[in-house]
């Protein structure tokens, strides 16, 4: 299976909305609701900050927000702060009963 | 809370077993409809799903892995683990362990670094 794809980097101000894209097949996130984002800080385990494509875990802010349109899921992060910076990934239930996670996303904030 | 540590090995030779172990606490570990999972990180690079198993026993594997792959489970240990055999330089890696559903992990381990040398 191959690894979704996600924009290596995405950047913003202090308080913009960003949003990272991720790419698969209609086998994977075209095919199924269950699309999951994770953010990773470094040195640090990841931490699921939307699942199930735009639902948030509790404790979640709700600046994060999940979509998906075709093969394409995306991750918006609005207001964004400075403890944003991190690396996101995103995964997907895959028509082989397997996950596949995406390549990631460095997040930086200017 | 929910709390997931690994242990194992932090050095393994190449062609061995690499064997890892997850220790669950702070929630019943057979009691529920989670799947217990274990992810893994090459040094600098993105995540790698390894597989996971419910707690009934049914496993799933990524299948470039699956050959060499074993995730096993002992509820009376509240413990699950991972088998990786046939090691090579390339499964040295952050080894995640994590506690979820089907299709995403809600609590995970620290991670452990596993190094394979001779």
């Amino acid at each position: 299976q191959s690894a979704l794809t996600q924009p290596a980097s995405v950047s913003g101000s202090p308080g913009q909305s960003i949003t990272i894209s991720c790419t698969g097949t209609s086998s994977d996130v075209g095919g199924y609701k269950y699309v999951s984002w994770y953010q990773q800080h470094p040195g640090k385990a990841p931490k699921l900050m939307i699942y199930a494509v735009n639902n948030r875990p509790s404790g979640v802010s709700n600046r994060f927000s999940g979509s998906k349109s075709g093969n394409t899921a995306s991750l918006t992060i609005s207001g964004l702060q400075a403890e944003d910076e991190a690396d996101y990934y995103c995964s997907s239930y895959t028509s082989s009963d397997t996950l596949v996670f995406g390549t990631g996303t460095k997040v930086t904030v200017l | 809370q929910v709390q997931l540590q690994e242990s194992g090995p932090g050095l393994v030779k190449p062609s061995q077993t690499l064997s890892l172990t997850c220790s669950v606490s702070g929630g019943s570990f057979s009691s529920g409809i989670y799947y217990w999972s274990w992810i893994r990180q090459h040094p600098g690079k993105g995540l790698e799903w390894i597989g996971y198993i419910y707690y009934r026993g049914n496993s799933y594997y990524n299948p470039s892995l699956k050959s060499r792959v074993t995730i096993s489970v002992d509820t009376s240990k509240n413990q699950f683990s991972l088998r990786l055999s046939s090691v090579t330089a390339a499964d040295t890696a952050v080894y995640y362990c994590a506690r979820g559903e089907m299709t995403y992990s809600d609590y995970w381990g620290q991670g452990t670094l596993v190094t394979v040398s001779s």
